[in-house]
């Protein structure tokens, strides 16, 4: 069946640090990925997307890349903001319109 | 344009009894997928509308239903309500089923006692 395990927060770090978050997967087939974002008292919204094996979406600095092989979309940003403080959900489209999310991961960007 | 709208955002009921959300989809989608958000189980897909049919279904009880309306409004029910209910609900429209991206409304929180 499908499946998202990503990594378990919560994350803290400082502005201007370099930001990984995990995230694998089990599917069958080759399903479109995804990272969305929720903000506090706000509803998800999508960050970037991967539809096809290496591509890399990319979107407000954040980027990820579709490893089959690793079956991996690893969200990671250069240098974060106090701004991008959220949780931060990856996701796999199954069929038509399901989505499988992982748990959220929490970050919280101190200046 | 405006986003995806969800009435009511904060909802309080006890114990046995029934809700009913609505959701309207951004002008022009016509698919319409419920989530269940949790602290302890996250997003989990309740079902999905086109065309007025639901297309799937997720691994709830019964007492979680849904429909949507010509004009692709869509509204969720749950009857007998359990203090495990208490989560906040999320509705998510998209063009169609093949497009791949869900826009999200701000959710309606509801609170079993």
């Amino acid at each position: 069946g499908n499946s998202v395990t990503q990594m378990e927060g919560p994350v803290t770090l400082s502005e201007e640090a370099f930001l990984t978050i995990n995230c694998t997967y089990t599917a069958t087939g080759y399903p479109s990925l995804f990272w969305y974002v929720q903000y506090p008292g706000e509803g998800l919204q999508l960050l970037l997307k991967a539809t096809k094996a290496d591509d890399k979406g990319s979107n407000k600095g954040f980027e990820a890349t579709y490893r089959k092989e690793t079956t991996s979309f690893h969200l990671e940003k250069g240098s974060v903001q106090v701004s991008d403080s959220a949780v931060y959900f990856c996701a796999l489209r199954g069929t038509g319109n399901q989505f499988y999310f992982g748990t959220g991961t929490s970050l919280t960007v101190i200046p | 344009k405006a986003g995806v709208t969800q009435t009511p955002r904060y909802l309080i009921k006890t114990r046995g009894q029934q809700v009913t959300l609505s959701c309207s989809p951004i002008s022009g989608h016509r698919s319409v997928s419920w989530y269940q958000q949790t602290p302890g189980q996250g997003l989990q897909f309740l079902f999905e509308y086109f065309s007025e049919t639901q297309r799937n279904k997720g691994n709830f009880p019964g007492r979680f239903s849904g429909r949507q309306f010509s004009n692709s409004r869509s509204e969720m029910n749950v009857s007998t309500l359990e203090l495990g209910d208490s989560a906040l609900y999320l509705c998510a429209s998209s063009l169609d089923r093949n497009t791949g991206e869900l826009f999200f409304g701000e959710g309606s929180r509801l609170t079993v006692l």
